[in-house]
């Protein structure tokens, strides 16, 4: 049973960097049919998308955070992992890793999120 | 930028059908998705390719997608339906592209 399980500080200073791993288990994150995504949540509010990286280290970003947003793969520790630039307190929510399902860009398996905070 | 509008909330009272449309620019022109999402949990996708149910959903959810409009149908309605329903398409400037969200109740 493929399991996403996210990982990282749940609390971080406005203008540092938000960073969050997803860790896999249950299947190969090297798989040819999947791509890999991170999607938001604010606090009462609707459902973000990140971005999504492939095994090989493509990536799409939503063209609105692409100049803070970074993602990037670990095939060795089946990982992938979010790197958000100078934060601010709109950038409070609840992050979500999950998988593509093949040949669509629907997300048919998500972790549970990690509620990650920007505060002083 | 692609945008797609739903409504902020949907009733409906048990057995009944409920219907939750998603609005966007030549929606039928792209593949729509939907995701179920109760409080507190992560997303559970229902619906994908418009029509398709991910294996587990139940056959009461079902999909359409025409002209500006997709809609999530869901017949027989259950107290367990009761939920934030999201829409999600893909356009080729926005990528992955979510709707603002319907809560549906269920009463």
């Amino acid at each position: 049973q493929l399991q996403l399980q996210e990982s990282g500080p749940g609390l971080v200073k406005p203008s540092e960097t938000l960073s969050l791993t997803c860790t896999v288990s249950g299947g190969s994150i090297s798989s040819s049919s999947y791509y890999w995504g991170w999607i938001r949540q604010p606090p009462g509010k609707g459902l973000e998308w990140i971005g999504s990286i492939y095994y090989s280290g493509s990536t799409y970003y939503n063209p609105s955070l692409k100049s803070r947003v970074t993602i990037s793969v670990d095939t060795s520790k089946n990982q992938f992992s979010l790197k958000l630039s100078s934060v601010t307190a709109a950038d409070t929510a609840v992050y979500f890793c999950a998988r593509r399902i093949p040949k669509d860009w629907s997300y048919g398996y998500w972790g549970q999120g990690t509620l990650v905070t920007v505060s002083s | 930028s692609y945008e797609l509008t739903q409504p902020p909330s949907v009733s409906v009272s048990p057995g009944q059908t409920a219907s939750i449309t998603c609005s966007g620019d030549k929606l039928e022109d792209k593949y729509a998705s939907w995701y179920q999402q109760k409080p507190g949990q992560s997303p559970v996708l229902v619906i994908y390719q418009d029509t398709k149910r991910p294996s587990g959903i139940p056959e009461r959810f079902s999909g359409s997608n025409s002209g500006n409009t997709a809609t999530l149908t869901i017949s027989g309605t259950q107290t367990m339906d009761e939920a934030d329903y999201y829409c999600q398409a893909w356009d080729s400037s926005t990528y992955v592209v979510f709707g603002g969200g319907t809560k549906l109740t269920v009463l």
